[in-house]
């Protein structure tokens, strides 16, 4: 069973409108929660990185929170454009690991049309 | 943009023929990965290196190898190629951690999408 479930698997917004992502996750012991951006055909391009100390943060028009308590991490997207079509991946970082070992959910392929 | 490269960006190639991926970065991170990526599944560590001549499996077992001759450089080679390594081949790279570092971000290179006949 894969240590990161995200939810839905699949989304389509119309452009202009709010959506939020889920992450589910069992890794531990935690050390941060990372969301990554893949467009098509291209490698994944950090958002956002959370530490179990913070609850928000923000990058533009995004908003990533987590709950390390039920860990449990969103992806809120605001006023969506035709560019936020892409697979959006949480991922999880073990500690106390000299390599930083990530567990990677399998992304939410969100589509967004005019 | 991260300065993470790989070639070729894309390669069709027959059954039995030896390839190399190459993976490159000018960030002078220690530490570099190889993952592997199907279509809506999420991407599994085959291969990783701390250092120049360290050279790791990861978790999902793979008939490719690695070399870490120099820092910059981490090519991945299949001897002989096989419908079944039809994937996506990631590799990226991360700045030296103390153990337990919270900010071991890995950045990731735009990928080589393998298809062999």
């Amino acid at each position: 069973k894969n240590q990161v479930e995200q939810s839905p698997q699949s989304l389509i917004i119309l452009e202009g409108k709010n959506c939020t992502l889920q992450c589910n996750y069992t890794v531990s012991p935690f050390s941060n929660l990372r969301w990554y951006k893949q467009d098509t055909g291209r490698g994944p391009v950090s958002l956002t990185i959370m530490t179990f100390s913070e609850n928000t943060k923000s990058n533009g028009r995004y908003t990533a929170t987590l709950d390390a308590d039920t860990k449990q991490s969103s992806l809120h997207i605001t006023a969506s454009q035709l560019s936020d079509s892409a697979s959006y991946i949480c991922v999880v970082s073990d500690r106390g690991s000299t390599l930083g070992r990530l567990y990677f959910g399998r992304g939410t392929q969100l589509t967004v049309w005019p | 943009e991260a300065d993470i490269y790989q070639t070729p960006r894309y390669l069709v190639i027959g059954t039995g023929k030896k390839i190399t991926l190459e993976c490159s970065q000018t960030m002078g991170h220690d530490k570099m990965y190889w993952y592997q990526q199907d279509p809506g599944m999420e991407l599994h560590l085959i291969h990783y290196s701390y250092g120049v001549n360290s050279t790791e499996k990861g978790d999902l077992s793979s008939e490719s190898t690695v070399s870490r001759i120099r820092t910059e450089h981490f090519p991945l080679t299949l001897e002989s190629a096989r419908p079944s390594h039809t994937s996506q081949y990631l590799c990226a790279s991360s700045a030296p951690g103390r153990m337990g570092d919270t900010y071991n971000e890995q950045f990731f290179g735009p990928g080589t999408r393998l298809t062999v006949l």
